[in-house]
């Protein structure tokens, strides 16, 4: 199995609704990031866990709440977001973080979020 | 500030050309260098990583080369088909633990 799945595939939500974002990965990484992603952009990264811990927080703002229950569930809580949040949010894991740098990450296709 | 510039930004092509897709980078420090494909709306598959010790990776039709000294990596896809219209990221995974993006080539093949 080598497949990131992300729920749900689309999601619209208003500024005052609290929801959301699944990643699950059964390839036994134990590094998992979360992106998110502009419309003819690059991903830009938010978050990155390794070995279930907070590694990197990309100075993200709080309305974005990420979280590992374990070593292959990674959520992305969301609440009182603002339209300019409305994006492309991938998950992407990798075997592990390595003191040279990332190893190759995989990604899932992604959620794509609409706030109104 | 490493940069990663991907030229061009888009590329046209009949079926069957061999073509370049050219990635440039700032930072000689780079650990590995992935190139990565996405189709519209999609997420990202990863299509070959190459080393910082490797000088270049195949997998099928495609070829990446790395040359550190000149910072600069290329994406050679062979004998294209339709099937390989996307966009084209490549991104160098640098000593700050981040991967780096270029803006991507957004490639059409066409019949």
């Amino acid at each position: 199995d080598t497949e990131v799945t992300q729920t749900p595939k689309h999601l619209v939500m208003g500024m005052t609704n609290k929801k959301s974002l699944k990643c699950e990965q059964h390839m036994g990484h134990r590094a998992m990031y979360w992106y998110k992603q502009k419309a003819k952009k690059p991903p830009e990264l938010m978050f990155v866990y390794s070995y279930e811990k907070l590694s990197i927080n990309e100075s993200v703002p709080s309305r974005f709440s990420p979280e590992c229950p374990n070593s292959s569930l990674l959520n992305l809580h969301l609440h009182a977001l603002q339209p300019e949040d409305s994006a492309l949010y991938l998950c992407a894991s990798s075997l592990q973080i390595t003191s040279g740098g990332f190893e190759t990450q995989y990604f899932g296709p992604g959620t794509r979020l609409l706030v109104l | 500030k490493q940069e990663v510039t991907q030229i061009p930004a888009a590329l046209s092509v009949p079926e069957g050309e061999n073509l370049v897709l050219n990635c440039s980078f700032t930072d000689s420090a780079i650990y590995n260098l992935q190139w990565f494909r996405q189709d519209p709306g999609k997420g990202l598959t990863s299509l070959l990583l190459i080393q910082s010790s490797q000088r270049e990776q195949t997998s099928g039709r495609l070829n990446a080369s790395l040359d550190k000294s000149s910072g600069r990596s290329t994406l050679y896809i062979a004998a294209s088909q339709p099937g390989d219209s996307a966009t084209y990221l490549c991104a160098n995974a640098g000593n700050n633990r981040k991967l780096i993006w270029g803006l991507g080539t957004s490639l059409a093949v066409n019949p």
